[in-house]
């Protein structure tokens, strides 16, 4: 069936560093993808998407390219901040559905 | 300012007891969705409805039961024969976006609540 594979973490970043976090879905179709971000006790909230082959999302300093022909939607940043600590989920939309990664726990320390 | 709500943010049940978690939106959302969050693991569907009067199944429903009586409300209650509830419990709306493959759009989640069997 239709799902998200991401990288598990946890990751622990310097401040300034680079930031990749993998995610390779499986899907019929044309889904759309998305990352979200939750920061501790609270919901999920979007971060960026993407509805079609070879576009980008990006928001907040955050980018992910939806790549058809790996099946990927890889979140990258350039330069983490301490600020960036959080859980962030890989989903993609499925007819009347959304599928979600395991999450990956991202902290970044001065 | 447009959004959803959860209530109560902590709840705490009794073994035996039935406890139903709330929440509201205000977006004018055809769709609702409950999630069940287990610490470090990700989000597992409960039940999901997309229009009023109408809801589905979804991966883990067992002990658990819904209603959509108004397009704003979608309560999710908490049964004795659900053996394992404490967990952080999440509730998202979305509006239907046709699309290629009929999937949803972006889901808007509400802050969470967070339930504990004593």
């Amino acid at each position: 069936g239709d799902s998200v594979t991401q990288m598990e973490g946890p990751v622990t970043l310097s401040e300034e560093a680079f930031l990749t976090i993998n995610c390779t879905y499986t899907a019929t179709g044309y889904p759309s993808l998305f990352w979200y971000v939750q920061y501790p006790g609270e919901g999920l909230q979007l971060l960026l998407k993407a509805t079609k082959a070879d576009d980008k999302g990006s928001n907040k300093g955050f980018e992910a390219t939806y790549r058809k022909e790996t099946t990927s939607f890889h979140l990258e940043k350039g330069s983490v901040q301490v600020s960036d600590s959080a859980v962030y989920f890989c989903a993609l939309s499925v007819p009347g559905d959304m599928r979600f990664g395991a999450g990956t726990r991202l902290t970044v320390k001065p | 300012d447009g959004g959803i709500t959860q209530s109560p943010k902590y709840l705490f049940r009794k073994e035996g007891q039935n406890v139903t978690l709330s929440c509201e939106q205000n977006l004018n959302h055809d769709a609702m969705y409950w999630y069940r969050q287990d610490p470090g693991q990700g989000l597992r569907l409960i039940y999901y409805s997309q229009i009023v009067n109408d809801f589905q199944k979804g991966d883990i429903a067992e002990g658990y039961s819904v209603s959509r009586e108004k397009k704003e409300s979608f309560p999710l209650t908490v049964t004795s024969a659900q053996k394992n509830p404490t967990a952080f419990y999440l509730c998202a709306s979305s509006t239907n976006s046709p699309g290629l493959a009929g999937g949803v759009d972006e889901q808007f989640f509400g802050p969470g609540t967070r339930l504990t069997v004593l």
